[in-house]
């Protein structure tokens, strides 16, 4: 199947600096990315939707301007997550579909903020 | 709010088949039905789809009722590596605005 690429895998960061996570579609053009949040124990939770080109659609309660989505490119999206406290230590998974297929989940970023 | 129902856990002995259940009573004319599972700390796999025919892959088949509010995914032979949460979804397909909403899922545990 397609592959979707995270990086990093695992980042810890302090209190207050920005981290940035990127989403790549390695063998395909992706015309849409999801991102998700997961919690321990938790289903993923839909943070926005990003279509190439044009601004990203956040879901109701998520921060546009604390988790900023790009998604320039058809293979590159990123996540930047600003002044970044612990409450927002969490895994976040990037998701890339190509029109009329089924969506491929990346592995994942375990981010930790100490 | 995810538009499927599932149980939150379920066994099943190894080499035996595993059946998982899923409700979706209120899913409409173009939706999809996607299964999905997530091995712990790892992005989910996507395993097979389906609209309203039942379809087999090298990983799973795929059970959908005749009146589509209903199907279930099997595992024909489950293995330890099959142990994880496996997610029902209903969505449009050939849409960009179609969103990929999870449930709870179902805690799958293979038992040896």
């Amino acid at each position: 199947g397609a592959v979707v690429s995270q990086h990093p895998s695992r980042v810890i960061c302090k209190s207050g600096t920005s981290v940035k996570i990127e989403c790549r579609s390695l063998d395909f053009q992706a015309t849409t990315m999801f991102w998700y949040r997961q919690f321990p124990k938790q289903s993923l939770m839909l943070m926005a939707t990003s279509n190439e080109g044009s601004k990203a659609t956040y879901e109701q309660g998520v921060e546009k301007d604390k988790f900023l989505i790009n998604h320039a490119s058809l293979t590159l999206s990123t996540l930047t997550v600003t002044s970044a406290h612990p409450e927002d230590s969490s895994f976040y998974i990037c998701s890339a579909e190509l029109r009329n297929t089924e969506a491929f989940f990346g592995q994942g970023t375990r981010l930790t903020v100490v | 709010d995810a538009k499927t129902t599932q149980p939150p856990s379920m066994d099943c002995a190894e080499g035996r088949a595993a059946n998982l259940p899923c409700n979706h009573s209120t899913i409409s004319g173009n939706e999809y039905v996607y299964w999905y599972r997530q091995i712990h700390s790892q992005g989910p796999q996507y395993i097979i789809h389906g609209l309203k025919n039942n379809e087999t892959n090298e990983m799973a088949s795929l059970i959908i009722t005749e009146d589509r509010k209903s199907s279930t995914l099997i595992l024909p032979h489950a293995t330890l590596r099959d142990t994880a949460v496996y997610y029902c979804i209903v969505r449009v397909t050939y849409s960009s605005a179609s969103k990929i909403i999870f449930g709870s899922g179902t805690r799958l545990s293979i038992r040896p």
